[in-house]
């Protein structure tokens, strides 16, 4: 089945840091959404994309969809303790259920 | 808001015996799901419901069975549990392809 690819897998950063997560697939997407966990919480939807290199921002999260399809990331300007979490991407083909990446944990050194 | 609701935060049960988790929602979504989470392997699906009495299986489905009687709940079982499946478990629906998870269930079989 489909499958994508989320690196890095863990991410320590000093408060004030930039941080950024990858997603990657081998097949052209027709979405892709970002979740967020925060420890001891379970996964809360932040936003979705479908347009082919869109951008989306929410306050400091900056979120990239390739020109391709296939590619996206979530950028996080000047981090926070309170962006501690995990980050996961998801993605689905029609009717299947989304699939999950693996997460990018983010740790926040104050 | 949407609300998905399980029926246990914690639980600790012996192995073989029968476990039942329970997951709630109340925004009338046809679709449900059933995830295990475990450090390191992110979201992996255990199974999945389109419709009442429907039942499909994800990724991991052995050991488990599931049970959707009615739309609104959908039911989680460990015939005999073991060791192996201590974990987080967490419910989802799916509205307007936004997943929405409920609070997870933190498994531990002794």
């Amino acid at each position: 089945g489909q499958q994508v690819m989320q690196i890095p897998q863990y991410q320590h950063v000093q408060e004030g840091e930039d941080f950024t997560t990858y997603c990657n697939s081998s097949t052209t997407l027709s979405n892709i959404q970002w979740y967020k966990q925060r420890p001891g919480g379970h996964p809360v939807f932040l936003i979705q994309l479908v347009k082919s290199g869109e951008v989306k921002k929410q306050k400091r999260l900056t979120f990239q969809f390739g020109e391709a399809k296939k590619n996206s990331s979530l950028h996080i300007t000047a981090t926070q303790t309170t962006d501690v979490g995990t980050y996961f991407c998801a993605i689905n083909s029609g009717n299947t259920p989304l699939v999950f990446g693996k997460g990018t944990r983010l740790s926040v050194i104050a | 808001d949407v609300k998905v609701t399980q029926s246990s935060r914690y639980l600790v049960k012996r192995t073989g015996e029968k476990v039942f988790l329970e997951c709630v929602q109340d925004m009338d979504h046809e679709n449900m799901f059933w995830y295990r989470q475990d450090p390191g392997l992110g979201l992996r699906l255990i199974y999945f419901s389109y419709d009442v009495k429907m039942k499909e299986k994800g990724d991991i489905p052995e050991g488990y069975s599931v049970s959707r009687e009615k739309k609104e709940r959908f039911s989680l079982i460990l015939e005999s549990a073991s060791t192996n499946q201590t974990s987080m478990y967490l419910c989802a629906s799916t509205g307007e392809e936004t997943q929405y998870f409920g609070p997870g269930t933190r498994l531990l079989v002794l």
